[in-house]
């Protein structure tokens, strides 16, 4: 595997389910993103690691529950969301501790959809 | 505060046209970065460029080119000579030292056969 991979690609879930979005990076970057991206919006923040800390929540509900074990892997754990949050999920990677001045790496996203 | 914006929406254009996507910053801080990303209907954001603050020198790479102006806080896209597989969204961005990277809108290009 190369770049950024997540899985799964597309996901559909109940209301009162409990799923994991997964993200792994195979380019030796010490931070990590998730994004999401609605219809007809800016891409927006959701989490940032750095060194497998995080350092950014941008006033993410709670229903959403970011982890990362290690360096390369990130994952976000969602319990009881709600059909607004269907969205596409971006995972990103960068070779950045702090700021924004390095590029970031995507992956393919998982689209999600909530019923 | 910073802010990126892509005023251009939508533009469709006819293959072998030329087509610039134009993207106009803010920011107060002296050192920034400007990036360009395209997003393919697959879904996957893909990174084209970087540029520094105190870097103004345009950039050609094939059948792209970039314009940054300081002075117009703009830093401009041309596609030369377009062809179907240009076809995407494409986000202008702006980073920081001190924050994270900040995405315009997007502007989506239909370019046609």
């Amino acid at each position: 595997e190369t770049g950024v991979t997540q899985t799964p690609r597309h996901l559909v879930m109940g209301m009162t389910n409990k799923k994991s979005l997964k993200c792994e990076q195979h380019l030796g970057h010490n931070a990590m993103y998730w994004y999401k991206q609605s219809a007809k919006k800016p891409l927006e923040l959701m989490f940032v690691y750095s060194l497998e800390e995080r350092v950014e929540n941008n006033s993410v509900p709670s229903r959403f529950s970011p982890e990362c074990p290690n360096s390369s892997h990130l994952f976000l754990h969602l319990h009881t969301l709600q059909p607004e949050d269907s969205a596409l999920y971006l995972c990103a990677s960068s070779q950045d501790q702090r700021g924004g001045s390095n590029e970031q790496f995507f992956g393919p996203g998982t689209r999600l959809t909530v019923l | 505060a910073q802010k990126v914006t892509q005023a251009q929406t939508e533009i469709s254009v006819v293959e072998k046209e030329d087509v610039t996507l134009d993207c106009v910053y803010e920011t107060r801080d002296t050192t920034y970065y400007l990036f360009w990303y395209k997003q393919p209907p697959s879904g996957e954001l893909v990174f084209l460029i970087r540029r520094n603050s105190f870097d103004e020198q345009n950039e050609i790479s094939g059948r792209y080119s970039w314009n940054f102006q300081k002075s117009t806080s703009s830093f401009n896209f041309t596609i030369t000579a377009s062809q179907v597989v240009d076809s995407a969204v494409y986000f202008c961005a702006l980073g920081g030292v001190l924050f994270k990277t900040i995405f315009g809108a997007g502007t989506r290009l239909f370019v046609k056969a």
